[in-house]
């Protein structure tokens, strides 16, 4: 069955401080998995696109991994700021359809 | 840029009542997609279309109706609004898809907030 399972369910983690958020999938065939970041009572925005053959990606503060063998990902922000609070939405395209992670909620604290 | 734009950001409507919630994408992709978002469960999808006049399916159709009359718009039609679909509502749109998985990204509009009572 294709799944997307996102870790940790929620995250509190102090302003300046890294964090790392988990992706596992089970999706196939698997051309890439995207990171989205939704604000809370919007839209999901993309963050980044890793295909197969990419391992790492930067967007500014978040670097995105990707381990095709074992169908991991992960999304590290690096020195967290009060505007990184949101919800962090795995996504890898299936057949004609797209799998959503349930994602992970991320509170930044002052 | 993309801009998918939704009717309305809040809407309160009572049981039995019909409700139409409208999405707009102003890129010309092919495919537009409805979404319900409710915590813990993540996005699920209720229908999608992938050219004028063409629908299908997600994995909770029941209870909602689709229209795609033009490229551009996609509505999603509650013939009688239940409490239980009381959700937030996410529209979003894409470009072509290829059998092995699309390259294209998903825009999503700012969603709709739906109570009813």
């Amino acid at each position: 069955k294709n799944q997307v399972e996102q870790s940790p369910q929620s995250l509190i983690i102090l302003e300046g401080k890294n964090c790392t958020l988990q992706c596992n999938y089970t999706v196939s065939p698997f051309s890439n998995l995207r990171w989205y970041k939704q604000d809370t009572g919007r839209g999901p925005v993309s963050l980044t696109i890793m295909t197969f053959s990419e391992n790492t990606k930067s967007n500014g503060r978040y670097t995105a991994t990707l381990d095709a063998d074992t169908k991991q990902s992960s999304l590290h922000i690096t020195a967290s700021q009060l505007s990184d609070s949101a919800s962090y939405i795995c996504v890898v395209p299936g057949t004609y359809k797209y799998i959503f992670g349930t994602g992970t909620r991320l509170k930044v604290l002052a | 840029d993309v801009k998918v734009t939704q009717s309305s950001r809040y809407l309160v409507k009572r049981t039995g009542e019909k409700v139409f919630l409208e999405c707009v994408q102003d890129m010309d992709h092919e495919n537009m997609f409805w979404y319900r978002q409710d915590p813990g469960l993540g996005l699920r999808l209720i229908y999608f279309s992938y050219d004028v006049k063409m629908k299908e399916k997600g994995d909770i159709p029941e209870g909602y109706s689709v229209s795609r009359e033009k490229k551009e718009r996609f509505s999603l039609i509650l013939e009688s609004a239940s409490t239980n679909q009381t959700s937030m509502y996410l529209c979003a749109s894409s470009d072509y898809w290829t059998v092995a998985g699309s390259q294209e990204t998903q825009y999503f509009g700012p969603g709709t907030r739906l109570l009813v009572l």
